[in-house]
Order: structure tokens, then C-alpha cells, then sequence
């Protein structure tokens, strides 16, 4: 019944280490979305996927690589893990990606911890 | 970059009470969201405003679009413990991206 499920649930790994989030939405939405919340709790949006375009890329590391191989999904690559990268990442899905129906359903959140 | 204020950042209230919180921007937005956020949960849409000057309801829940578009309020009546959480406001651009609060926090005393 889960609408925006995303795995794993806690993460830990070591500096250097390549490490993938898994996405899914059944919700039938069209626009997908990765954000990172850090330790102060502030919510900021990396990516935007709609339609699996991307159409959002905020200023973020190229060893962040999100790939959405359908509407329903949209995963995320991080290459090279660094201690900065320890945040709790959330996934969304909206039906549109402006306007009504923009409003953004979250998944529960990876918390990704980098030792 | 855009930025939204809000405010205050925490609250300690005492059951019963009513609860106001704000978020202000020197940008236009085109829609607003109200979220909370419970520990180890993600954020969970409350009320969303798509027009200036609308007011809408949910349950004891009462949020704002400000008329300049570029500030929103929210009112929680007659608090009750499971109000404790985190809220976001969201302010949407015309491009679809969406900026968040720094977040308030609510502990409410039984």
C-alpha cells in the first residue's frame, strides 16, 4: 500500500565506497524528485525528474548520478561517498511537476551515514 | 538564491493553546505547502494553496496565501500532544521547484 517507498531504510558505509537509493512511487505520477535533508533538518531539492526527463538539477556534485528508468521509478547513484554526504535523502512524487497537482508525496527517508 | 524566512524556529506551548507559524520571501511564489514531519518520518502534506489570498481549512488547521504571493501563515487550534513535530512551509516557482522553510518545531505539554 506504500505510496513512495525508497531502500534501504539506514545506510552505512565507509568514505570511497559507491553506493545506490532505490525509488519506487505507485502512484501513478508523472514528476519524481530526490531531496537532502541534513542535520539542521533543512530540506533542499537535488533532482526533478517528470516523465523521466530530468527538468531539476541543483548545484550538486557530478558524483551524485540519478537515473529513472521509468515514470514510476528513480534511483540514485552516489559515487565516491565523502563525510559531507551523511544526510537523510528523501524521495518524492507529484502528479505534475508545477501548478496543481504539483504538491510532493514523500517517501520515509535513507539515512546515509559516511564513516 | 531564493530563501524562504520562517517562523519562529521552535515553539513550547501548553495543550489547549493555539499556534501560529510563518513563512515570508522576498520572491513570488505560485503555490504553498504546509508539511509535518514526525522523527524518522517524511515530511506529510497538510494544506496546499494554489491562489493569493485564499484561506483553507483542515480540521483545526488553517493556513493562508498571503495577497503580495510572497508570505503564508499557518494556525493550529486547541493543540493536542500528537501536534508535536516538525513543520515546513514550501514555496513553488513558476519552473516547478520548490523552496523550503527552515522548519518549525512544536513541543506541546499535556
Amino acid at each position: 500500500d506504500t505510496a513512495v517507498s525508497q531502500t534501504p531504510k539506514y545506510l552505512v558505509t565507509q568514505m570511497g565506497n559507491d553506493k545506490s537509493i532505490k525509488c519506487e512511487q505507485n502512484l501513478g505520477h508523472d514528476t519524481m524528485y530526490w531531496y537532502k535533508q541534513d542535520s539542521k533538518k533543512f530540506l533542499k531539492i537535488m533532482f526533478s525528474y517528470n516523465n523521466k526527463e530530468l527538468i531539476i538539477n541543483e548545484t550538486v556534485p557530478n558524483r551524485f548520478s540519478p537515473k529513472s528508468p521509468d515514470k514510476a521509478h528513480l534511483n540514485l547513484h552516489i559515487n565516491s561517498l565523502e563525510l559531507g554526504d551523511s544526510a537523510v535523502y528523501f524521495c518524492a512524487s507529484s502528479q505534475a511537476y508545477t501548478g496543481q497537482g504539483a504538491e510532493a508525496f514523500f517517501g520515509q527517508g535513507t539515512r546515509l551515514t559516511v564513516v | 538564491g531564493q530563501q524562504l524566512n520562517q517562523s519562529p524556529q521552535s515553539m513550547f506551548i501548553q495543550e489547549g493553546e493555539d499556534v501560529s507559524m510563518n513563512c515570508t520571501s522576498s520572491s513570488i511564489f505560485n503555490t504553498w505547502l504546509w508539511y509535518k514531519q514526525d522523527p524518522g518520518e517524511g515530511p506529510v502534506l497538510l494544506i496546499a494553496l494554489y491562489k493569493a489570498g485564499e484561506l483553507t481549512s483542515n480540521g483545526r488547521l488553517t493556513a493562508q496565501f498571503g495577497i503580495t504571493r510572497k508570505d503564508s501563515f499557518l494556525n493550529i487550534s486547541a493543540s493536542i500532544p500528537s501536534d508535536v513535530g516538525i513543520y515546513f512551509c514550501a514555496g513553488q516557482l513558476s519552473t516547478g521547484k520548490l523552496i523550503f522553510g527552515q522548519g518549525t518545531t512544536l513541543q506541546v505539554k499535556p
